[in-house]
C-alpha cells in the first residue's frame, strides 16, 4: 500500500540533544512537508520541499533543519537551539505532477516530548 | 494572502442528529479548499476536498460541504452523527499553483454525545 511512514511514533529527548524524525513516503509525490500541532494552535509549517536537494523555511524553521537526498525521504531534525520542541510532528506529501498540486497527505505523526 | 477561520473551536451534538462544522476562508484567488479529520495522536485524513468543480462536494463517512463563493464559506455538514465522528476537523485552504500555500484553520472539535 502507498503512504507515509513516519517514525518514531513516541520520541523522548532529553535537554540540549538534537533528535532527528524520520519520514518516508512511496507515493512518488514530488513535494514533501514538515508541520508541528501544539494544542488549539493547527498546525504550522516547519519546512518544506518541492524537489530532492532543494527546501525552502515556513514559518516556524528556527531549530530545526531538513535534508531531501531521496525523493522518497524528508528527515527533520529537532537541534537544540528549538526551545520548545514538544510537540506533535506531522509530514506531509503532495504530488505535482501535471502542473497542479494534489491534496495532501498525511503520516501518523511523531509525538516529541522533552525530558 | 488566504486565510481560514473556523467558527468554532468545540461542537458538541448527540448521536444521531446533525453535525454543522462551519470555516471561512479568505483568498485573492480561486481556492482549492478540503476538510481533514484527525482522531487522537492520529494523522489528518482527508475528507473531501474543492477544486472548482461542483460546488456540493460529498466526501467519506457521510459529510458533505457546500462551496459559497458569495458567503466565502466551506462549511461541513452530516445528516446525523455518530460516535465515531468524534474527533478534530480541520478546513484547509489551499493555492494549488503553489506547493507552499496550504493554510490551515485552528480546528473544531467534535464531541457526539450517546
Amino acid at each position: 500500500d502507498g503512504g507515509i511512514t513516519q517514525s518514531p511514533k513516541y520520541l523522548f529527548r532529553k535537554e540540549g540533544q538534537n533528535v532527528t524524525l524520520s519520514c518516508e513516503q512511496n507515493l512518488n509525490h514530488d513535494a514533501m512537508y514538515w508541520y508541528r500541532q501544539d494544542p488549539g494552535q493547527g498546525l504550522r509549517l516547519i519546512y518544506y520541499s518541492q524537489i530532492v536537494n532543494d527546501f525552502q523555511k515556513g514559518d516556524i524553521a528556527e531549530g530545526y533543519s531538513v535534508s531531501r537526498e531521496k525523493k522518497e525521504s524528508f528527515p527533520l531534525t529537532v537541534t537544540s537551539a528549538q526551545k520548545n520542541p514538544t510537540a506533535f510532528y506531522l509530514c506531509a506529501s503532495m504530488d505535482g505532477s501535471g502542473g497542479r498540486w494534489t491534496e495532501a497527505f498525511f503520516g501518523q505523526g511523531t509525538r516529541l516530548t522533552v525530558v | 494572502a488566504q486565510s481560514v477561520t473556523q467558527l468554532d473551536s468545540h461542537v458538541s451534538v448527540s448521536e444521531g442528529t446533525p453535525v454543522l462544522l462551519r470555516c471561512n476562508y479568505s483568498s485573492s484567488y480561486s481556492p482549492s479548499l478540503f476538510w481533514y479529520v484527525q482522531h487522537p495522536n492520529k494523522g489528518l485524513q482527508l475528507l473531501l476536498k474543492y477544486t472548482s468543480a461542483a460546488t456540493l462536494v460529498k466526501g467519506i463517512n457521510g459529510f458533505e460541504a457546500e462551496f459559497k463563493k458569495s458567503e466565502t464559506s466551506f462549511h461541513l455538514t452530516k445528516p446525523s452523527a455518530h460516535m465515531s465522528d468524534a474527533a478534530e476537523y480541520f478546513c484547509v485552504v489551499s493555492d494549488l499553483g503553489s506547493a507552499r500555500q496550504l493554510t490551515f484553520g485552528s480546528g473544531t472539535q467534535l464531541t457526539v454525545l450517546p
